[in-house]
């Protein structure tokens, strides 16, 4: 693995179902975020963590939520999907503790709820 | 409240030609911003970062120009590449120092 992975790649998926976006990094920051991508709306932070044990809810949270139970991994969760939830998510890192604010991006999954 | 935003959501350039692309943001306190470049279907990529002390910095081919008085930052890219062709953000952070905050992008479109 070199820098973030997501999984999985696209998914389709029924209204009222449960789904977990999966993310993972391997360069050992402290800090990482899920956003969403929809057109004209440019990214929304939805939750972040600034360390593991940690979360916090970003600008659009509503029907979601984040777990950080280590270092490397911070799974997005729909408890029950609705079709608004069709977007883009993007997870990212980055290392506060260096004073930078640089994010790293994953390649994104992209979800259509039905 | 918070916000960041580009002034054209297009540019349509040559190839060879300089581009610039601009954004305003409306928080006066903010002291760090940064430009990212999406390729169609990837993740942002960052291209490069300003702190509030400045008013320019240099890259490769990229220099981001901030006017804190009128809240304004542009990123220009000399002698423009079909490669440079993607939607471009700029970010700043949010007041409570957590997360970025991402304007609405610019679509740059080089063409031969």
């Amino acid at each position: 693995i070199a820098g973030i992975t997501q999984a999985p790649t696209s998914q389709i998926l029924a209204a009222g179902r449960r789904m977990t976006l999966r993310c993972t990094q391997d360069m050992r920051h402290n800090a990482m975020y899920w956003y969403r991508q929809d057109l004209g709306l440019g990214l929304r932070l939805i939750h972040y963590s600034n360390t593991a044990g940690t979360t916090g809810k970003g600008e659009v949270p509503d029907g979601y939520s984040v777990s950080r139970a280590n270092t490397d991994d911070f799974p997005l969760t729909l408890a029950s999907a609705v079709p608004s939830q069709t977007s883009v998510y993007f997870c990212a890192s980055s290392d506060i503790t260096s004073g930078g604010n640089e994010q790293f991006f994953g390649p994104g999954t992209r979800l259509t709820v039905l | 409240g918070e916000s960041v935003g580009l002034h054209l959501p297009t540019l349509s350039v040559q190839e060879g030609d300089n581009s610039i692309i601009n954004c305003a943001y409306s928080n006066s306190a903010s002291d760090y911003f940064i430009w990212y470049k999406q390729e169609s279907g990837k993740g942002p990529q960052f291209i490069i970062d300003i702190r509030s002390n400045m008013d320019k910095r240099q890259g490769q081919r990229v220099t981001v120009l901030l006017n804190k008085t009128v809240k304004h930052l542009s990123l220009q890219i000399a002698a423009t590449q079909p490669g440079d062709s993607a939607v471009y953000f700029c970010a700043d952070i949010n007041q409570a120092g957590t997360a970025l905050i991402f304007g609405k992008g610019t679509t740059l479109s080089v063409s031969s």
